[in-house]
């Protein structure tokens, strides 16, 4: 079963619009961490947030942890036609270290 | 630096060959990764490495063997390919650490007839 669980599914907005996109987890997590994909290519790491943190920024990117809801959230301000891509969480657990889980991920299309 | 890198990049095979891939990382990471990506599923493990001549079984390591003789080759077998290991297969690597992020080959399209 997948740990992380991504929403929506699918996202559609257009440049310049933010784009918003949750993860939610089943058991304590040491960190979890985003990935992007654009199509045909390999996953690229964004950002890795601890557990005891509940907030980071980079760029244009500002990640969000709420571990008593066992939730995240991946903010993308200012979206341009390059942010096109899939989106995925992952966390990494402490009882299990080695074994990311990842969930399936948000499709996210920018259109100029 | 190539980062990561998965040979082949795709390949066709019959049900019941066997095959292996390959994955190469020059950061010298001791962590090592393969996972396999099925639509609308994300991504499974299949086993990992923490570290040269060790291996470990991940979600799905049903159908697949792994070796790591060297630190930076991570090689994934297939003994008897079966058109349910048909998938996109992803290396990934990272260096020792609980916090760290993992680097991504771009993956080998495998297809089994």
């Amino acid at each position: 079963s997948q740990q992380g669980e991504e929403d929506p599914q699918a996202l559609s907005i257009q440049e310049g619009e933010n784009a918003t996109m949750n993860c939610s987890y089943k058991t304590s997590i040491n960190n979890l961490q985003w990935y992007r994909q654009n199509s045909g290519r390999g996953l690229v790491h964004l950002i890795l947030i601890r557990s005891n943190e509940r907030e980071k920024h980079s760029g244009r990117l500002r990640v969000t942890l709420d571990t008593s809801k066992k939730s995240s959230s991946l903010l993308i301000t200012a979206s341009r036609a390059a942010d096109t891509a899939s989106y995925f969480c992952a966390t990494a657990q402490y009882d299990s270290w080695g074994k990311f889980q990842f969930g399936a991920g948000t499709q996210v299309v920018v259109t100029p | 630096n190539a980062g990561v890198t998965q040979t082949p990049k795709f390949r066709v095979l019959k049900t019941g060959q066997s095959m292996t891939l390959l994955c190469a990382q020059d950061m010298n990471h001791e962590y090592m990764y393969w996972y396999r990506q099925d639509p609308g599923m994300g991504l499974r493990l299949i086993h990992y490495s923490v570290g040269e001549g060790t291996t470990a079984k991940g979600e799905v390591p049903d159908g697949y063997n792994v070796s790591r003789l060297k630190k930076q080759n991570f090689l994934l077998g297939l003994e008897s390919a079966a058109p349910s290991q048909t998938s996109v297969y992803f290396c990934a690597s990272h260096r020792l650490g609980m916090n760290q992020p993992q680097h991504f080959g771009d993956g080998t399209r495998l297809s089994i007839l």
